[in-house]
């Protein structure tokens, strides 16, 4: 099993430019969730999924979107990046109130 | 809000030392977990503790619960290098959001031969 993976690993955007990452998971868990980690803050739930089909707010959901088409995908869109969203993001993914598994991270410079 | 409180912030100690990180929280959770990040990777869960006054060890490591649910320790033995990261505890709230995770900034453990 890969367990989640997050694809890319590394990304460079300009203010304005619009991207997605991708986190996949193979453990067939219905919650999956995006976290920014930034240095003095900690992690923070940007959204997250209870299931295929549906998504939810977090705690800094402005300035992103969220998909969740297929149970096993989950995608994070930022329309317009800011240098205000340069962090390092992690998709994670749980069995109801077990432990989350977290990718690698997408680490994420705005120019 | 639930808010969770690490301490120390910072720790670095030689290799063969006891050490304790703490958190903290005013709020109840239904249980806690503890995990581990090392540089440049996500982190990786050590365990779940969800009962009050539970007490959980993973070789050289102890986690206990707090009686009131409110508190967790993870005690260290022996440190290693191998134990250097940035430990989280990360508190999952009852009722409705109970899948949920509030993070604490975390606990940046250094060990040093």
């Amino acid at each position: 099993n890969a367990g989640v993976t997050q694809t890319p690993k590394f990304r460079v955007l300009k203010t304005g430019q619009s991207m997605t990452l991708l986190c996949a998971q193979d453990m067939n868990h219905e919650y999956m969730y995006w976290y920014r980690q930034d240095p003095g803050m900690g992690l923070r739930l940007i959204h997250y999924s209870v299931g295929e089909g549906t998504t939810a707010k977090g705690e800094v959901p402005d300035g992103y979107n969220v998909s969740r088409l297929k149970k096993q995908n989950f995608l994070l869109g930022l329309e317009s990046a800011a240098p205000s969203q340069t962090s390092v993001y992690f998709c994670a993914s749980s069995y109801l109130r077990q432990g989350q598994y977290f990718g690698p991270g997408t680490r994420l410079t705005v120019t | 809000t639930q808010l969770l409180e690490q301490s120390p912030q910072f720790l670095s100690i030689q290799e063969g030392e006891n050490l304790t990180v703490y958190c903290n929280s005013s709020s109840v959770f239904s249980s806690l977990q503890w995990y581990r990040q090392e540089p440049g990777e996500g982190p990786v869960l050590l365990v779940t503790v969800v009962t009050g006054g539970e007490v959980k060890k993973l070789k050289r490591l102890t986690f206990q619960f707090g009686d009131a649910r409110k508190d967790s320790s993870l005690h260290i033995t022996a440190a290693q290098t191998g134990d250097t990261g940035l430990y989280l505890c990360a508190g999952v709230g009852s009722g409705g959001s109970n899948y949920k995770l509030t993070f604490g900034k975390g606990t940046l453990l250094t060990v040093n031969p």
